[in-house]
This record gives C-alpha cells, structure tokens and sequence, in this order.
C-alpha cells in the first residue's frame, strides 16, 4: 500500500496568490481529515469529511480556505487568496470508520510570502 | 468535549535511560486513546493504541503505554531509549464519531 500521498511536497507563494493541496487517501478508507501544523498553534484539525461527505469543518480558519472531496480517492484543500499567515505543514489523514486510527501523509509545507 | 494534556514539552534523556511521556485526557465515555511519533520532515505515524481489555498495551519499537481510568492517564513508556527514537510524541483521544484531538506534542531529545 502507497499510504496517504499529498501533492506538492513545498508550496511557495506569494500573498494574493491561490493555492491548491492534493491528497490521495488510503484505498479503503472512508475518512479523510484535513490538519494544519504550526510552531505556535501545534497541530489544528481543520475539516474531516466521511463517505466524501463534510462532517466538521468547524477548524476552517476563514471563507478563504475550503475543501472538497468528490470521489472516495481524492480531496483538496484550496485557500484563496493566499496569506503569510497561512504558512505552515497541512497533513492529510485517512481511516477507516470503526478504526480510529488514523494513517497520516507526509504533509505538505506551504510558505506565503 | 474532549481534551488532552501533555504536561512536558521537552524532555531529554540519555540514551539507553528509561522514558516515561506523560499524557492526561478528558473525555466523558470510555476512550479510544493513541500515541504517535513523529520524525522531523515527516507526518505522524502510529505507536500503540488502547480500545479496551489489558489497560497495558505493547506497541511498536519497543514503546508501551498504561491506560489509568482513575487518574485519567495514558503514559508513554519504553526501558531503553535509542537515539533514534528522537522524535516529537502526541497523544490523542477519539470519540466512537472518529474525531482524534490531539496534545500539544512533546519533543524528545536522547543524548550520546
């Protein structure tokens, strides 16, 4: 098993600018979690989605983020525009309902400036 | 809603020396607790999970943990630490709808 893959692996951008976070959940899974990592805050879930479906989205930070998940293998996190305090590692995780372990990728580090 | 605590943000210890992390939850029914390792540049990776049965469960690199409901702990041990198990530790509790809330993290530093 290739376990979560996120896409790209650093993000550089600058302020204004959209960016886009790719994620591949395990096969099998049917939750997918959405986390944000940083020095002063730790890790903050942001958005979990069941069955491709959101169920808490409660950790999104402003209107300027959002996520999708249309099909059981892919998801995105879009923030848009982008700030330089968005900067930080966004990870990816998936399970399987009834698990509740979760299987994290490798993250993706996103620099704004 | 659930928390956790883990008191000790940084901890160093002597390699070969016992390791005790220290992670206290709270969660009003019975808990689904984990811990995790993390290595730098790398996402959170699964050590040892307790569901229920033996409140002592084994994990993985030699680590183990103790569920104790009435102090509301979860400690992370391991007899004999390598310097590779230098790594920032989470623990984390999950309700039975599958949401984990994880601790702040504690960052281990194993000296020569």
């Amino acid at each position: 098993d290739a376990g979560v893959i996120q896409s790209p692996r650093h993000e550089v951008t600058e302020m204004g600018q959209e960016v886009t976070l790719r994620c591949k959940p395990i096969s099998g899974h049917n939750s997918l979690f959405w986390y944000r990592q940083t020095m002063m805050r730790g890790l903050e879930l942001l958005i979990y989605f069941n069955n491709n479906v959101p169920i808490d989205d409660s950790g999104m930070p402003e209107d300027r983020f959002s996520a999708k998940m249309p099909n059981a293998s892919f998801s995105t996190l879009k923030i848009q525009p982008s700030e330089p305090r968005d900067s930080a590692v966004y990870f990816c995780a998936s399970m399987r309902t009834g698990d509740y372990e979760q299987y994290f990728g490798p993250g993706t580090r996103l620099t704004v400036t | 809603a659930q928390s956790v605590t883990q008191p000790d943000i940084h901890i160093t210890v002597s390699e070969g020396a016992s390791l005790e992390l220290r992670c206290n939850y709270s969660y009003g029914a019975t808990p689904y607790l984990f811990w995790y390792v993390q290595s730098p540049g790398q996402g959170l990776q699964l050590l040892l999970k307790y569901f229920s049965g033996d409140t002592l469960v084994q994990g993985i690199k030699g680590f183990e943990a103790e569920f104790k409901r009435s102090q509301s702990s979860f400690n992370l041990r391991k007899p004999s630490v390598h310097w590779s198990d230098a790594a920032e530790y989470f623990c984390a509790v999950a309700t039975n709808a599958g949401k984990s809330t994880f601790g702040d993290g504690t960052t281990l530093t194993v000296k020569p």
